[in-house]
């Protein structure tokens, strides 16, 4: 069955630090790949997304994430973190002909000034 | 462009006491609808989906049901609330197949049952 695991159930940063959250799938084919992003008592926001092609996608608010086949994992990435990236991240998987996504528990990320 | 809205935003109701949540989307035909339920810390478990008008489907046995009497409108049900079904409940939709494009989901239902 297809699952997501996002390891980190928190991560604390410091402001204008680099950052990296992870994401594993099990999956047997190539999933859709996606990332999303709530800020607290709101709905989810697409951040970026992976079909297919490059492996390295850039998303909006200067996220980027890179699909590793050999490790089943797709890793998002910002080179610099701003105090208004704290929010609540979630990995999600999908799959050709399927209705549904399945979603990882969520990061919850702390920027520290 | 396409918008999606929710409502209530905050919902406190008695045990017991009956649910209707609403969701509509607009600048879209024919889209698929879902209803994510997000308990306090945990992620989002998927509680309903709809591919057309009178379509549902259920992914967890529980005390909700859904409908859907119009394309473009997906409502969350209950006859009887329970302290269980406490949380924050979040409608998306997508354009046909949902995993190709992923969702667009609406600002959320915070729901206490006391």
């Amino acid at each position: 069955a297809q699952s997501v695991t996002q390891p980190d159930i928190h991560i604390t940063v410091s402001e204008g630090a680099s950052l990296e959250l992870r994401c594993n799938y099990s999956y047997g084919a190539t999933p859709y790949l996606f990332w999303y992003v709530q800020s607290p008592g709101q709905g989810l926001q697409l951040l970026l997304k992976y079909f297919s092609g490059d492996t390295l996608v850039q998303g909006i608010k200067g996220f980027e994430a890179e699909f590793k086949r050999s490790q089943s994992s797709f890793n998002l990435r910002k080179p610099s973190v701003h105090w208004s990236d704290a929010a609540e991240y979630f990995c999600a998987v999908g799959w050709t002909g399927g209705f549904k996504t399945i979603f990882g528990a969520g990061t919850r990320l702390f920027v520290k000034a | 462009s396409q918008t999606i809205h929710q409502w209530p935003a905050t919902l406190v109701q008695p045990v017991g006491s009956p649910l209707s949540l609403e969701c509509t989307v607009e600048g879209t035909s024919n889209p698929n609808l879902y209803w994510y339920r997000q308990a306090a810390g945990r992620g989002l478990q998927l509680l309903f989906y709809s591919v057309g008008i009178g379509q549902i489907s259920s992914e967890v046995p529980q005390n909700l049901s859904a409908s859907r009497p119009q394309d473009r409108q997906f409502i969350l049900s209950s006859k009887k609330l329970l302290l269980s079904d406490s949380g924050f409940y979040l409608c998306a939709w997508s354009k046909d197949r949902g995993t190709n494009y992923g969702y667009t989901f609406g600002s959320g239902t915070r729901l206490t049952v006391v």
